[in-house]
């Protein structure tokens, strides 16, 4: 078992580039999330998914886009970067809506400049 | 006011000695995330609980449901145990909340050999 994956591990992005963030876990869990963790601050959800074709906003999904066609992947993309989005992006999964063990990704350090 | 409150925010100890950090919450919750951050690291998750205790080998993690108050204790600690703390509340708020965990801003660990 893999369990989260995500790449790629640093990107710099210059401002009004596009990219997508991989994320895929081996464990056919239902929920997936994407979160940014900010220097200082808590981790705020950017868009989540409950399975295969179901995705919603989170706290802060402005500027990102996500897809879900597997039960497997979940890419984050980001259209037209800008420097606000200079964060670490953790993508995670879970079994059950927040009542069993989240499984991180490693994380993506990005830098928009 | 955070939903989600840590304390100390800042926490040095010498190695052996008993760590305890702490997390409140203002809602009601039906489960509470304790997870593990080291430097430049991915995210582990700990324990989760929605009542009672915990333990995991030195990790000791208790919740008191009427207090709104969760503990995470560290016994005989060790310089590997540096890394930062956080503390992750599911709020009991019914179908609409999928994947809305609240997190706290972390716990920052440095234990001194």
């Amino acid at each position: 078992n893999a369990g989260v994956t995500q790449t790629p591990k640093f990107r710099i992005l210059k401002i009004g580039q596009s990219m997508t963030l991989q994320c895929a876990q081996d464990m056919n869990h239902n929920y997936m999330y994407w979160y940014r963790q900010d220097p200082g601050m808590g981790l705020k959800l950017i868009y989540y998914s409950v399975g295969a074709g179901i995705t919603d906003k989170g706290e802060v999904p402005n500027g990102y886009n996500v897809s879900r066609s597997t039960t497997e992947d979940f890419p984050l993309r980001l259209e037209l970067a800008a420097p606000s989005q200079t964060s670490v992006y953790f993508c995670a999964s879970s079994r059950r809506d927040g009542r069993e063990a989240l499984h991180f990704g490693n994380g993506t350090r990005l830098t928009v400049t | 006011k955070n939903e989600v409150e840590q304390s100390p925010q800042n926490l040095t100890a010498q190695e052996g000695e008993f760590i305890t950090i702490n997390c409140s919450y203002s809602v009601g919750i039906s489960a509470l995330h304790w997870l593990q951050q080291h430097p430049g690291g991915g995210i582990v998750s700990l324990f989760m609980l929605s009542s009672g205790k915990k333990k995991h080998g030195r990790l000791i993690a208790t919740i008191n449901i009427q207090e709104k108050h969760s503990s995470l204790h560290i016994t005989a600690s060790h310089p590997r145990d540096s890394a930062v703390y956080i503390c992750a509340c599911k709020m009991d708020a019914g179908g609409t909340s999928y994947g809305k965990l609240t997190f706290g801003q972390g716990t920052i660990l440095t234990v001194h050999p």
